[in-house]
């Protein structure tokens, strides 16, 4: 399986303020993206799909460059709870299943 | 999404001993996934665990030390074999969305302890 890679950060970032992260992917091939969000001692719990047109849900914002094969996820105005650690993921490729994960960013909302 | 859960949650085992994990899902599902997560690391693939044959494991993993059984769409087990410290992890089930979605939701893990 190809690589996964983020920034572990930590992000310090305050309360209201917009952070974005990206995460590269090594698999030319990967048709599906995600952002999950995994909070301490939880399972990950996807956080939104990414498609190539780019999506927003509420104040996350994802997008796909297939060209220098990256993802981003935008958050704005960043309340406390979104701190979390956020990992993205990507499929196979070529019908093999299951997903690569990143090693996730940790993002710490101040007040 | 599907609810999924996990038994045991949790468990402190004894090196050389065998762990088996159970992964119940409410809805029938075609893929079933186990994944690891040791501490301070990302979730690894084992394997896919096929419906009605044996599961496909990943690159580093084998069968014999991770069997894994599937007898139905809405359950799988893993069996951690001959444990070692270094098995001590997360270990967490996932479902596909279905419908040609490659989305995954997760379990809510089992914490592995090997002393």
């Amino acid at each position: 399986r190809k690589e996964v890679e983020q920034d572990p950060g930590p992000f310090n970032v305050p309360e209201g303020a917009t952070v974005a992260f990206n995460c590269t992917y090594s698999n030319s091939a990967s048709q599906s993206f995600f952002w999950y969000r995994q909070d301490c001692r939880k399972e990950p719990k996807l956080l939104m799909s990414v498609y190539s047109s780019g999506n927003e849900d509420g104040r996350f914002t994802a997008q796909l460059n297939r060209a220098s094969q990256y993802i981003s996820l935008l958050i704005r105005d960043s309340k406390l709870s979104d701190s979390a650690t956020y990992l993205c993921a990507v499929d196979s490729g070529g019908g093999a299943d299951g997903l690569t994960f990143g090693k996730g960013t940790h993002l710490i909302i101040q007040p | 999404s599907a609810v999924i859960s996990q038994k045991p949650s949790r468990d402190i085992c004894q090196r050389g001993t065998s762990l088996t994990i159970q992964c119940q899902v409410d809805s029938q599902v075609t893929m079933m996934f186990w994944y690891r997560q040791q501490p301070g690391q990302s979730l690894t693939l084992i394997a896919t665990a096929n419906q009605g044959s044996e599961a496909t494991y990943e690159s580093g993993f084998v069968i014999d030390k991770f069997p894994i059984s599937r007898p139905n769409l809405t359950f799988s087990t893993l069996t951690v074999s001959n444990m070692s410290p270094e098995d001590s992890s997360i270990y967490l089930c996932s479902v596909e969305a279905g419908y040609g979605q490659e989305t995954q939701y997760f379990g809510p893990g089992t914490r592995l302890l090997v002393l």
